[in-house]
């Protein structure tokens, strides 16, 4: 079955501009976390969508939001982007919520957003 | 508030040796912990995981162990091939606020 689909897999924007990144989860999976991968942070959690509802944040501005639709597919959107916000950003499907019930999450291949 | 730590952001290892990558957490509650391996360019991939109620998880050249009492948990390789070469983000679940969270990452450099 088709994994997680990113897209686009690189950008490029402008300090003060805005963008939207897609996740496509697994056929079938309901929950869809986002995080920011930058050097020496680590995974970063953003958020987590669950049959269309965020679940649970992490700690960002509210620069930084998100949705999910009926089909799973989810959306992250940033607004008024600053240079920090270059990062990698992976999103990740699982089953259930959070990981719960032992499940593993799967990801995508990324995003790579620069900032400049 | 970093509530799982991987103190050393590298580590290079001879092939055909052990390697071992750490990890620390500080919060109790977290009862499921997993480990995950990222090549270049792509996402996370799922490497093992361990219950909270055991201390060891083997799957073939893999083992995790868990220090409930340190809160510490350790990934072993052995024998280490130039393949694992990746970074190794260990992450762990509170399964009660339903929160998947990982540490910061250990580059492992396995050298022929």
């Amino acid at each position: 079955k088709a994994g997680v689909t990113q897209t686009p897999r690189y950008l490029i924007k402008t300090r003060g501009q805005q963008v939207t990144l897609s996740c496509s989860p697994i056929s079938g999976h309901r929950s869809v976390s986002w995080y920011q991968q930058t050097p020496g942070q680590g995974l970063q959690f953003l958020f987590e969508y669950f049959s269309e509802t965020q679940r649970n944040k992490g700690n960002f501005p509210g620069r930084f939001s998100g949705r999910q639709f009926s089909n799973s597919r989810s959306e992250m959107n940033v607004s008024t982007l600053e240079l920090g916000d270059s990062a990698l950003y992976l999103c990740a499907s699982s089953l259930r919520r959070g990981g719960a019930a032992n499940t593993e999450a799967f990801f995508g291949q990324g995003t790579r957003l620069t900032v400049v | 508030d970093q509530q799982v730590k991987q103190n050393s952001p590298s580590l290079s290892v001879q092939e055909g040796r052990i390697s071992i990558l750490n990890c620390d957490y500080t919060n109790s509650m977290f009862d499921y912990f997993l480990w995950y391996k990222k090549y270049p360019a792509e996402g996370p991939t799922f490497l093992i995981s361990i219950s909270s109620i055991k201390d060891k998880n083997e799957d073939g050249r893999f083992t995790v162990f868990l220090n409930k009492s340190a809160k510490h948990l350790s990934l072993h390789i052995v024998p280490s091939q130039p393949g694992d070469s990746a970074v190794y983000f260990c992450a762990a679940i509170d399964q009660g606020a339903q929160k998947l969270v990982f540490g910061q990452g250990t580059r492992l450099t396995i050298n022929p």
